[in-house]
C-alpha cells in the first residue's frame, strides 16, 4: 500500500483567498486524483493528475478555479482559488496503489471559508 | 441514472452482531471492481475490501466480506461481530475498466452506529 501525506490538515480561510493543498506519497504512482467531499456528501472528482501532463478535470470543475500541479512522480497540488464559504469541503488526494485495485487516499485537508 | 446505489442512509446495530451494509451497482462493462471504503468521522479514507466482476469466490479481509451477486448486480458489506470502532460511514465504488481513466464512481454512503 502507498503512505500518502497532506498538508495542511485542516485550514480556516476567508472568502476570496486561495488556499494550495500538498500531497506527498512515498512511492512513484502515474496517476493522482483530486477529490471534494462537501459537508455530509459523497465523493466527487475534481481531476485526474499525471506527470507531465495536464491535468483532466471532471464537468462542473475548472482548472482556473482549482489549478492543479504535478511536477513528479511523487508530489500534487491542488490550489482552490478565490475561495467561497461553498468551497468549505474535506479535499483528499488518491493513489492508485502499484498492482493493485484499490485506491489509496491520504488523510484529508478540511477547509471551512469565512 | 445512479451507477451505484447505497439505500441505507443510517443504520443502528448492536455491537457484536453481524451488519450488511446493502449496495447495488448498474453497469455494461463486463470487467469491472467494486470497491468498499470506511471513512470514519476523522475523514480519512479507509479500504476495506475488493472484488472483480470475474472473481469466482466472494472476497474475504478478517471480519469484512463482499456478498457479491453478480445477476442481482449487488455488492454488500458483511461485517461481523461488530464492534464500537465499526461506527463510521461506509461508501461502496465501483470502476469500470473501460473507464481508463480509472475513475472510481461512488455511493451516497451509509452512516453505520453501533450500540454498546
Amino acid at each position: 500500500s502507498a503512505v500518502i501525506s497532506q498538508k495542511p490538515s485542516r485550514d480556516i480561510c476567508q472568502r476570496g483567498t486561495s488556499l494550495t493543498i500538498q500531497c506527498q506519497v512515498d512511492s512513484q504512482v502515474t496517476m493522482m486524483f483530486w477529490y471534494r467531499q462537501q459537508p455530509g456528501q459523497s465523493l466527487t472528482l475534481i481531476a485526474t493528475a499525471n506527470q507531465g501532463s495536464e491535468a483532466t478535470y471532471e464537468s462542473g470543475f475548472v482548472i482556473d478555479k482549482f489549478p492543479i500541479s504535478r511536477p513528479n512522480l511523487t508530489f500534487s497540488t491542488l490550489t482552490v482559488s478565490n475561495m467561497s464559504p461553498e468551497d468549505s469541503s474535506i479535499y483528499l488526494c488518491s493513489v492508485e496503489g502499484l498492482g493493485s485495485y484499490e485506491q489509496y487516499f491520504g488523510p484529508g485537508t478540511r477547509l471551512t471559508v469565512t | 441514472a445512479q451507477k451505484i446505489t447505497q439505500t441505507q442512509p443510517g443504520m443502528f446495530v448492536q455491537e457484536k452482531e453481524a451488519v450488511t451494509l446493502d449496495c447495488t451497482y448498474d453497469t455494461s462493462d463486463p470487467s469491472y471492481g467494486l470497491f468498499w471504503y470506511k471513512q470514519p468521522s476523522s475523514g480519512e479514507m479507509i479500504f476495506l475490501i475488493y472484488q472483480g466482476s470475474y472473481d469466482q469466490q466472494n472476497a474475504t479481509e478478517g471480519r469484512y466480506s463482499l456478498n457479491f451477486q453478480k445477476a442481482r448486480k449487488s455488492a454488500n458489506l458483511v461485517i461481523s461481530a461488530s464492534q464500537l470502532g465499526d461506527s463510521a460511514m461506509y461508501f461502496c465504488a465501483m470502476r469500470e475498466t473501460l473507464n481508463s481513466n480509472y475513475q472510481l464512481i461512488w455511493g451516497a454512503g451509509t452512516k453505520l452506529i453501533i450500540k454498546p
